[in-house]
């Protein structure tokens, strides 16, 4: 079984600069995540989506993220413009179950994003 | 707010010693928990997790957690650790629909 991809897997971009991330779950998951993990912290949840649907998008900083799941499969999350505390890891995650209940989580590689 | 607490950062380990992983969450209703592993460049991979039914809990590669319900813990423990054990691991809590929150991580090196 595939699982999730996720690309690029590195970018430098320098801030107020844009950069878009994309994933592509596991076929036929119904709840896509996307995490930020800053160096030294545990991942946190940024915006979750069941089929094209947003979940919970309490922690996304909406005025410079953005993210979309067109046709409840692969999904893209934007910052635009970026800063510098924006250096992370984004993790791309998706789960079987439709409310994602059981916690178990498929995690991608991850896209470790620089801002300089 | 759920929050976890993984109170070791670092742990170094020689070969064949036992480990203990500490995690302790806040306050809540009926959790769900979990420990995740990721091995350098690897993604992060489900270790174990519980969810009711016998308090200590059997996963991958030996590894086993204990959740004691008192006191909001559920630590990862290992009899005999191996080099291949050395990993960053995680410990999640959910709380009934709530998304699920992971602690800061800790680091685990195994010396040969």
């Amino acid at each position: 079984e595939a699982g999730v991809a996720q690309s690029p897997r590195y970018k430098i971009i320098e801030k107020r600069q844009s950069v878009a991330f994309w994933c592509n779950p596991i076929s036929g998951h119904a709840t896509l995540y996307w995490y930020q993990q800053i160096l030294g912290q545990g991942p946190k949840l940024l915006i979750q989506f069941q089929n094209n649907g947003v979940v919970d998008d309490s922690q996304l900083p909406k005025d410079r993220f953005s993210a979309e799941r067109l046709k409840g499969v692969d999904s893209t999350l934007k910052i635009q413009p970026a800063k510098l505390e924006d250096s992370a890891v984004y993790l791309c995650a998706s789960s079987l179950e439709v409310s994602g209940n059981t916690g178990e989580l498929f995690f991608g590689e991850g896209s470790r994003l620089t801002v300089l | 707010a759920q929050s976890v607490s993984q109170h070791n950062h670092h742990v170094i380990l020689s070969e064949a010693a036992s480990l203990e992983l500490g995690c302790n969450y806040s306050y809540g209703g009926t959790v769900n928990l979990f420990w995740y592993v990721q091995y350098p460049g690897q993604h992060l991979q489900l270790l174990l997790k519980y969810f009711s039914g016998d308090p200590l809990v059997k996963g991958i590669k030996g590894f086993e957690a204990e959740f004691i319900k008192s006191k909001f813990s559920f630590n990862l423990r290992k009899p005999s650790v191996q080099w291949s054990d050395t990993a960053e691991y995680f410990c999640a809590v959910k709380e009934g629909a709530q998304k699920l929150v992971f602690g800061q991580g800790t680091r685990l090196t195994i010396n040969p």
